[in-house]
């Protein structure tokens, strides 16, 4: 157990539909980061948050969207879901460095 | 544009020899480099990491590797074990923004690690 709890574990839904996958960091972490990994690719950033603020964007599409509550947990929230959105979303958490704690990932797919 | 290449897709090694996963990356801001490793159904776990200031850095039976001049890294294992059977991430950091709260990492796609008995 990693200390970084995502849920839920699997998800399957239809296309145009709305999801919200959930992310509880490492107790003492303050940064939550969300991570994509699609068939054959590697993780691909999306989202950062630090202590409730974003901190970073990267290939998030506008259909995405997150937030870290004051509890420090934070939510992935995507819409208007497409086939190609089928894939495995980490989180991760750290403490102000380098090395991430990533969690078991939700894997959703889109039907 | 792949700034963290891993141009292995596949490694296989015999049990008690050396495994040797190869990494380079394009953009000279990376100042941290580590190593992850996947098993099926599990989150990346982290396994060691490299400062730019050194060129070695070894734990166990994992050492890794760094070339600044060449941007190239490698992780080496020996004696490789079953157990080692998995999926290797090599990913890179430019070290902190945003007033030392920013640790993205970028990811190459993996390597897939197979040990054989």
């Amino acid at each position: 157990d990693s200390g970084v709890t995502q849920t839920p574990k699997h998800l399957i839904t239809a296309t145009g539909q709305r999801v919200t996958l959930r992310c509880s960091p490492r107790s003492g972490d303050l940064s939550v980061y969300w991570y994509q990994q699609s068939l054959d690719q590697g993780l691909q950033f999306l989202i950062q948050y630090y202590n409730g603020e974003e901190r970073a964007k990267g290939n998030i599409l506008e259909r995405f969207s997150a937030q870290q509550f004051p509890d420090l947990h934070s939510e992935l929230n995507l819409s208007s879901l497409e086939l190609g959105d089928s894939a495995l979303y980490f989180c991760a958490s750290s403490p102000r460095t380098n090395v991430l704690t990533f969690g078991a990932g939700s894997r959703l797919t889109v039907l | 544009d792949q700034q963290v290449k891993q141009n292995s897709p596949s490694l296989s090694v015999q049990e008690g020899r050396i495994s040797i996963l190869n990494c380079d990356y394009t953009n000279s801001m990376f100042d941290y480099f580590l190593w992850y490793k996947k098993y099926p159904a599990e989150g990346p776990t982290f396994l060691i990491s490299i400062s730019s200031i050194k060129d070695k850095n070894e734990d166990g039976r994992f050492t890794v590797f760094l070339n600044k001049s060449a941007k190239h890294l490698s992780l080496h294992i020996v004696p490789s074990q079953p157990g080692d059977s998995a999926v290797y991430f090599c990913a890179a950091s430019r070290g902190p923004n945003s007033g030392g709260s920013n640790y993205k990492l970028t990811f190459g796609k993996g390597t897939l690690l197979t040990v054989n008995p």
